[in-house]
Parts: structure tokens; sequence; C-alpha cells
């Protein structure tokens, strides 16, 4: 059983929005600003596309947003692509350990 | 621009030690602020912290895993390793290695190595 919960998969139509949630406790999420999100296809290592909640690292797609709430972080992929069909993963920090959460599978029917 | 590479044992027998090594080039490992990680991910599965360690060879580890776990540095070599002690097939996982900036998540990963764990 993961740390951080996710939904096992989610979907959307080519030119959607989607979300992903990421669940969390007040250790970890609810704690601190140290929340990253990951994009992974089949057969590669992750690629970081969020870190600190909201930033973006250089070359990704501003169509990628991040977001909190209390113990709840967000993902939000705007004008879905066909590219975008992914393994997506979260990450937090809870007493100086990262922890993950078991992974969304996006499907862009 | 950095890059990662994992080197090692791809088939260990259980009860036995897994040993890694990732061999970082394109840059120097001993950046101040950067943390250099290995995760892991079982077939089908979601993604394990074990661990990590900075240039002075001070290491945090996953608390599940830390009895059985030793990440180490090489900075005259510019890489870092991983031994897993007592093996299982639980165990069996593609390993990544990865650096990380003050906790601003893991931005370079390398392209990961299969270790199975069987006899």
């Amino acid at each position: 059983q993961s740390a951080l919960t996710q939904p096992a998969s989610v979907s959307g139509s080519p030119g959607q929005s989607i979300t992903i949630s990421c669940i969390g406790t007040s250790s970890d999420i609810g704690d601190y600003d140290y929340v990253s999100w990951y994009q992974q296809h089949p057969g590669q290592a992750p690629k970081l596309i969020i870190y600190e909640v909201v930033n973006r690292p250089s070359g990704v797609s501003d169509r990628f947003s991040g977001s909190k709430s209390g113990n709840t972080a967000s993902l939000t992929i705007s004008g879905l692509q066909a590219e975008d069909q992914a393994d997506y993963f979260c990450s937090a920090y809870r007493s100086s350990s990262a922890v993950f959460g078991g992974g969304t599978k996006l499907t862009v029917l | 621009q950095l890059q990662l590479q994992e080197s090692g044992s791809g088939l260990v027998k259980p009860s036995q030690t897994l040993s890694l090594t990732c061999a970082v080039s394109g840059g120097s490992i001993n950046g101040d602020g950067y943390s250099w990680s290995w995760i892991r991910q079982p077939p089908g599965k979601g993604l394990q912290w074990i661990g990590y360690i900075y240039h002075s060879g001070t290491t945090y580890y996953n608390p599940s895993l830390k009895s059985r776990v030793t990440i180490s540095v090489d900075t005259s070599k510019n890489q870092f390793s991983l031994r897993m002690t007592s093996v299982t097939a639980a165990d069996t996982a593609v390993y990544y290695c990865a650096r990380e900036r003050e906790l601003r998540g893991f931005d370079v990963w390398g392209q990961g190595t299969l270790v199975t764990v069987s006899s």
C-alpha cells in the first residue's frame, strides 16, 4: 500500500482537461510544499513535470499545472493530447523520507 | 547535460546481497544542495524511494528498508552505490538512480536496471 493515495485510472478525450488527485496526511502533503509530479511512459524512466506543488521545470508544457489544498495535491492537464497517455505519480516528503503515490494511468480516448 | 547510468548484478539469489552503482557524467557529484537517490519500481507497480546520499556522505533511508540498505558515495569516481542485503523475490524491481536539488523533485534519472531475485 502506497503512502499517498491516487486514483488507479482516469481518462479523457483530446482537448479536454483532467485532474489527478493525490491524498496524503498532515505529516507530508499538509505539512510541506515539497510535492512533485512525474510522468512515466512505458519502458521509460519517470520525468519530473511539477515540483514544489506548482512549479514546472524548464521545457515542460504549460498544459500541466499543480495545486494543493490541505492534505490533497492535484495535477491538472489541460488540452489533452495523445502523447499525454502515461502513468502519473505524485511524491511528497515525510520526516526527511520521500514517499510516492501508487500511480494513475491516464488514458486518452 | 548531466547523465546517470546504473550498473550491477541483474540476477541475485535469495538471501544474497544486491549491489548497484550509479555513474554520474556531464557534471560533478560534489554540487552543494544536491542529493543522490535510489528508487525502485517492481514490475507493473509504483515507485518506492530507497534512500539518498549527499556528497558529504550523509545518508537518509526509507524506514522500511533501513536495516538492509547501505548507500555510499565515491567522489573520486563521481559515482554512488547501493547495497541491499538478504534479498527476497519482493526485491525484484527496476532500480533507478536519480538526482534531487533541495527537495525540489527528482529532475535527472538513470534509465533503470532490472534486478531479478531468483534461485
